[in-house]
């Protein structure tokens, strides 16, 4: 089946611009994760959403970053007002989160250069 | 005190030899235990999760969970050098995973 694919899978913006990073997790998911990534640096936790609940947004560094998934499933990520140290590969992953089975699986993630 | 913490390395061995990788945290209600191998450019794999205390045997990959110790660790036997890569411990916390930084494993020909 179709693993969890995410668009664009590079985008180039200028400070200032907002931008709207997308995720089509894996079909039957309830979990899903937004994680970002600087160059060589670990997995930094974003955004979380299960189910009909409210997200955990405890990770969003600011409040120029948001998230919404609609109908459960796909999700997007804005970042307003672009600054260069938003420049990093932002990763999405989905889970099944049901006991012994919160693998998550990742998509290839979107390379943000904001110049 | 970060969350999940790892060697950064890059820890260096020998084709065919043993790689010990090794992840402490610091939350102990974490239950539950992952490792993750990320090549370079490329997202992360899950290579195996750990629950319960011991080691867990996966082909040539062994977990050790040492939940007293607040350890875990990854071994890799007869290491290859396509296993280079970036190994990540996550531990879940509640609802989110946290990451550790990861180790970088560089398995000479």
């Amino acid at each position: 089946g179709a693993g969890v694919s995410q668009s664009p899978s590079n985008k180039v913006t200028e400070k200032g611009k907002d931008v709207e990073l997308r995720c089509d997790p894996i079909s039957g998911h309830t979990a899903l994760y937004w994680y970002r990534q600087s160059l060589g640096q670990g997995l930094e936790f974003l955004i979380y959403f299960q189910g009909n609940s409210a997200p955990d947004k405890s990770g969003l560094p600011s409040d120029r970053f948001s998230a919404e998934r609609t109908g459960g499933s796909v999700s997007t990520l804005t970042i307003q007002r672009t600054q260069q140290e938003d420049s990093a590969v932002y990763l999405c992953a989905s889970s099944l989160e049901s006991l012994y089975q919160e693998t998550q699986y990742f998509g290839p993630g979107t390379r943000l250069l904001v110049l | 005190q970060k969350e999940v913490e790892q060697n950064s390395g890059p820890l260096s061995v020998p084709e065919g030899a043993i790689a010990s990788l090794n992840c402490t945290y610091s939350d102990r209600g974490s239950q539950s235990f992952f490792w993750y191998r990320q090549y370079s450019g490329k997202s992360p794999e899950l290579i195996m999760f750990i629950y319960s205390n011991g080691d867990k045997e996966d082909g040539r990959f062994t977990a050790q969970l040492n939940k007293a110790s607040q350890y875990v660790s990854l071994l890799i036997r007869d290491s290859q050098p396509s296993d280079s890569a970036t190994y990540l411990c996550a531990v879940r916390r509640g609802q989110n995973f946290v990451f550790g930084p990861g180790t970088r494993l560089s398995v000479l020909p």
